[in-house]
């Protein structure tokens, strides 16, 4: 099945420092999602984007859907150690019933 | 509170045993999913529903049998046709280009 490009697969940080990840498609979407996984946890939603070059925020996240409608951007500020996790993005098109997902990033945050 | 509960947390499995996930949501959401996700990987997609009494085939099927008799429950059996069934199994639901949520998920370990 289709998977989106989502970078990069892992990052380690300092706390205190800005994370930027990205989430690109051959595809448009009318929906992105972003969700961030703990381990043994199943995804929790953090950010839902519906038009193209809206900008959302959810506390410290901020995630952007794409003028092309082709990609997707999370930025997360001042990092915290609970931001450790996997984050993955998601598209989705209107009348598919299917969420396409990407292969998410692995994020460390050095104390 | 609304949401979606998967049960067991954990089950183990003896080879040649068929097993049944269950799912259930109170969102009131039509479509549910099930995914599956191997360690270190991304989530792919096992089979769908957009409405209770009808299903389609991911991109992963073989191996797996759902039914939705109820507009709650998406019930998931892996069966001994499945050659590799250890696995981290997760369910969702959504709304027609909407969020889609996750459950809590289910480690099947196959002895």
């Amino acid at each position: 099945g289709q998977q989106l490009n989502q970078s990069p697969q892992s990052m380690f940080i300092q706390e205190g420092e800005d994370v930027s990840m990205n989430c690109t498609s051959s595809s448009i979407f009318n929906t992105w999602l972003w969700y961030k996984q703990d381990p043994g946890e199943g995804p929790v939603l953090l950010i839902a984007l519906y038009k193209a070059g809206e900008l959302t925020s959810n506390g410290r996240l901020t995630a952007q859907f794409g003028i092309t409608r082709k990609d997707s951007f999370l930025n997360i500020s001042a990092s915290i150690p609970s931001d450790v996790g996997i984050y993955f993005c998601a598209g989705y098109t209107s009348g598919t019933y299917k969420y396409i997902f990407g292969t998410g990033t692995r994020l460390k945050v050095l104390a | 509170d609304g949401g979606i509960t998967q049960s067991p947390k954990y089950l183990f499995r003896k080879e040649g045993q068929n097993v049944t996930l269950s799912c259930e949501q109170n969102l009131n959401h039509d479509a549910m999913y099930w995914y599956r996700q191997d360690p270190g990987q991304g989530l792919r997609l096992i089979y769908y529903s957009q409405i209770v009494n009808d299903f389609q085939k991911g991109d992963i099927a073989e191996g797996y049998s759902v039914s939705r008799e109820k507009k709650e429950s998406f019930p998931l059996t892996v069966t001994s046709a499945q050659k590799n069934p250890t696995a981290f199994y997760l369910c969702a639901s959504s709304i027609e280009w909407s969020e889609q949520f996750f459950g809590p998920g289910t480690r099947l370990t196959v002895l």
